[in-house]
């Protein structure tokens, strides 16, 4: 069982918005140690990065500036979760969704170093 | 923001070895760390080089990865090839502002 976890719905209609949890199972969303990144995959196609939190005291936020209007990502420290927003969704946001852990060396970002096994969503009426 | 461009595919026979490259196309390679994945088909992308030539413990000495700064370009070089090398791999890195940027992917196969 890894630590990450991705939850939310499967299918998801155009214009919707789309929302999805990545849980920990052991580990605190709230250190310094990590960033917490969304990343999606279309069928057949290749990695595109969505957004990532930095969450040490007050969380920080960086998005793809492609998806950045419409994406948002928020923590829960209380659930030890955080989520990924996407509104007015269309057949191009079809795909995989994980949620990855970012380490950091030396206050550098240095590699997804975890992955959720990653969600399925369709956006098909 | 800069692109990571890497060939569309590659091929090599069992026992042979391959390079995949990586070049950025605006910035310094060397100025933020290059990550190396391995993704198989149906499968969750996996760590085989991070911080440009750090192999986690795990994955064979079979891999390496370097930066050449005349070419500002990674490359991730497979000796020995086997038919489990098989799958996509993908470069990864950072521009200033902390944002992730990721190559298109190369499809390595095995002949």
């Amino acid at each position: 069982q890894g630590q990450l976890q991705e939850s939310g719905p499967g299918l998801v209609k155009p214009s919707e918005t789309l929302t999805l949890t990545c849980t920990l199972s052991f580990g605190s969303v709230n250190t310094a140690a990590y960033y917490w990144s969304w990343v999606r995959q279309p069928p057949g196609k290749g990695l595109e990065w969505i957004g990532h939190v930095y969450n040490s005291g007050s969380p920080n936020y960086n998005y793809n500036p492609s998806l950045k209007s419409r994406v948002s990502i928020s923590v829960d420290t209380s659930k030890n979760e955080f989520s990924l927003r996407v509104t007015s969704v269309t057949t191009a946001d079809t795909a995989v969704y994980y949620c990855a852990r970012v380490r950091l060396r030396l206050g550098n970002l240095a590699g997804f170093d975890s992955w959720g096994q990653g969600t399925l969503v369709t956006v098909s009426s | 923001n800069f692109m990571l461009t890497q060939p569309h595919s590659v091929s090599g026979s069992p026992g042979k070895t391959v390079t995949i490259s990586c070049t950025r196309s605006r910035g310094s390679i060397d100025t933020t760390f290059v990550q190396w994945y391995q993704q198989r088909p149906g499968s969750v992308p996996i760590t085989v080089i991070y911080e440009d030539d750090q192999r986690p413990s795990g994955v064979p000495d079979r891999f390496s990865g370097s930066i050449d700064s005349s070419s500002n370009s990674a490359s991730l070089t497979i000796s020995g090839l086997m038919t489990e090398d098989e799958a996509d791999y993908y470069c990864q890195s950072y521009d200033s502002s902390n944002l992730v940027v990721f190559g298109g992917g190369t499809k390595l196969t095995v002949l």
